[in-house]
């Protein structure tokens, strides 16, 4: 166990649907970071939170939006779902002193998303 | 920006052969580079990280990795492979700024391991 939670693990939705993915931080940590990995475009920044504010934000779609709540957890919302949304989606988390920390960063073990 | 790019997306080594893996990066500021192991059906399992002490990294798993800021490379290596070192392997890439530390990932590299 990584300290990082993701559920689901699975997710077998149809198109056009809407799903959401959660992520619990490791303790601790106030960055949460979400990635997609795919086949066609390997692991893939999407966002970032830290302590509830948006700090970064990547080649994520109009269609995902991701929120960090007061508890720290971040959830990960994708809409209008497409086949090519099918991927790995991993949420990763780090402390604020992330450089001098043993562990730097921590992945989830994902959840993998199946569009049908 | 930063980029990464790792030679090779397979590698196949015999069991007790050497182990070469190879990154380079882009970075116009110092950067803290960073090596993780993926098993099938399975999360990111940092191997080890580079940030700014020693230039050669010693990491789990008999793994290491060497920084030369001359050749812009973060080579990971390990003596001998073991059938248990058969996963991907990638490369990644930071920097500490106030707009957001996201790691920058190489395209991966899957090592198979023959006996």
């Amino acid at each position: 166990d990584s300290g990082v939670t993701q559920t689901p693990k699975h997710l077998i939705t149809a198109t056009g649907q809407r799903v959401t993915l959660r992520c619990s931080p490791r303790s601790g940590d106030l960055s949460v970071y979400w990635y997609q990995q795919s086949l066609d475009q390997g692991l893939q920044f999407l966002i970032q939170y830290y302590n509830g504010e948006e700090r970064a934000k990547g080649n994520i779609l109009e269609r995902f939006s991701a929120q960090q709540f007061p508890d720290l957890h971040s959830e990960l919302n994708l809409s209008s779902l497409e086949l090519g949304d099918s991927a790995l989606y991993f949420c990763a988390s780090s402390p604020p002193d992330w450089d001098r920390s043993n562990y730097g960063y921590t992945f989830g073990s994902g959840t993998r998303l199946t569009v049908v | 920006a930063q980029s990464v790019t790792q030679l090779g997306s397979h590698v196949s080594v015999s069991e007790g052969a050497l182990v070469l893996l190879r990154c380079n990066y882009s970075s116009s500021v110092p950067p803290y580079l960073f090596w993780y192991v993926q098993y099938p059906n399975q999360g990111l399992q940092l191997l080890l990280k580079y940030t700014s002490a020693a230039t050669l990294v010693k990491g789990i798993n008999g793994f290491e990795a060497e920084f030369k800021k001359s050749e812009t490379s973060f080579h990971l290596t390990k003596p001998s492979a073991h059938m248990s070192d058969a996963a991907e392997y990638f490369c990644a890439v930071t920097r500490r700024e106030a707009a957001g530390n996201k790691l920058t990932f190489g395209g991966g590299t899957r090592v198979l391991v023959k006996p």
